[in-house]
């Protein structure tokens, strides 16, 4: 079993829809959550932490679930500069490399 | 945020040849870098970590003697990929860690799209 999984994607949705993205990770013991996006043939970028009690940054609202393992990230009013990889990343500790999910892949249409 | 970057951005070469990545951290000193690997439409898969002044740690099934790492000063850690074959065409990716207070964030170099003919 991969430690983070991802829906691969492809989601493809109109300018303005709310999408939500989804990941599990298989270590209990992972200390720190992150979403990253990444562009094509681009280094991945921070999007946001995500904390136990969930937060919010704009358009886009990560939650964490550790009883079951879960994370989500949910963006409003897509815009088409949203289209882009956006990846689960779980970090077992500060001394630790992070761990990537392969990415979910949106799509935003005019 | 932090600045951190690699050089070259791309390069092609010859299979048999060996190249040198160079990942930076401009703005920042970094005890510990990470180098990771990515092929198409796959995740970043974590090769190694660098520590300054100590010998690197490789994960499961990357060979250090392919792949050598010398991170000689808390600025700058190198991947050199010996003898390159076709296989190892790939994007790889350096990150540098900041840690303070608790606070942990990597931050990634644009990385470096090897293609080896």
């Amino acid at each position: 079993r991969k430690e983070v999984e991802q829906d691969p994607g492809p989601f493809n949705v109109p300018e303005g829809a709310t999408v939500a993205f989804n990941c599990t990770y298989s270590n209990s013991a992972s200390q720190s959550f992150f979403w990253y996006r990444q562009d094509c043939r681009k280094e991945p970028k921070l999007l946001m932490s995500v904390y136990s009690s969930g937060n919010e940054d704009g358009r886009f609202t990560a939650q964490l679930n550790r009883a079951s393992q879960y994370i989500s990230l949910l963006i409003r009013d897509s815009k088409l500069s949203d289209s882009a990889t956006y990846l689960c990343v779980v970090n077992m500790g500060v001394k630790d490399a992070l761990n990537f999910g392969k990415g979910t892949s949106l799509l935003v249409t005019p | 945020g932090a600045v951190v970057s690699q050089h070259p951005s791309w390069v092609i070469c010859k299979s048999g040849t060996s190249v040198k990545i160079e990942c930076r951290s401009l703005d920042f000193q970094a005890t510990t870098m990470f180098w990771y690997r990515q092929f198409p439409k796959q995740s970043l898969m974590l090769m190694a970590t660098s520590n300054e002044g100590s010998k690197a740690t490789y994960e499961q099934g990357v060979e250090k003697d392919k792949f050598l790492i010398n991170h000689a000063s808390l600025t700058l850690s190198t991947l050199t990929v010996t003898s390159a074959h076709p296989e190892d065409s790939s994007f790889y990716i350096c990150s540098a860690r900041v840690l303070a207070g608790g606070y942990n964030e990597q931050f990634f170099g644009p990385g470096t799209r090897l293609t080896v003919l």
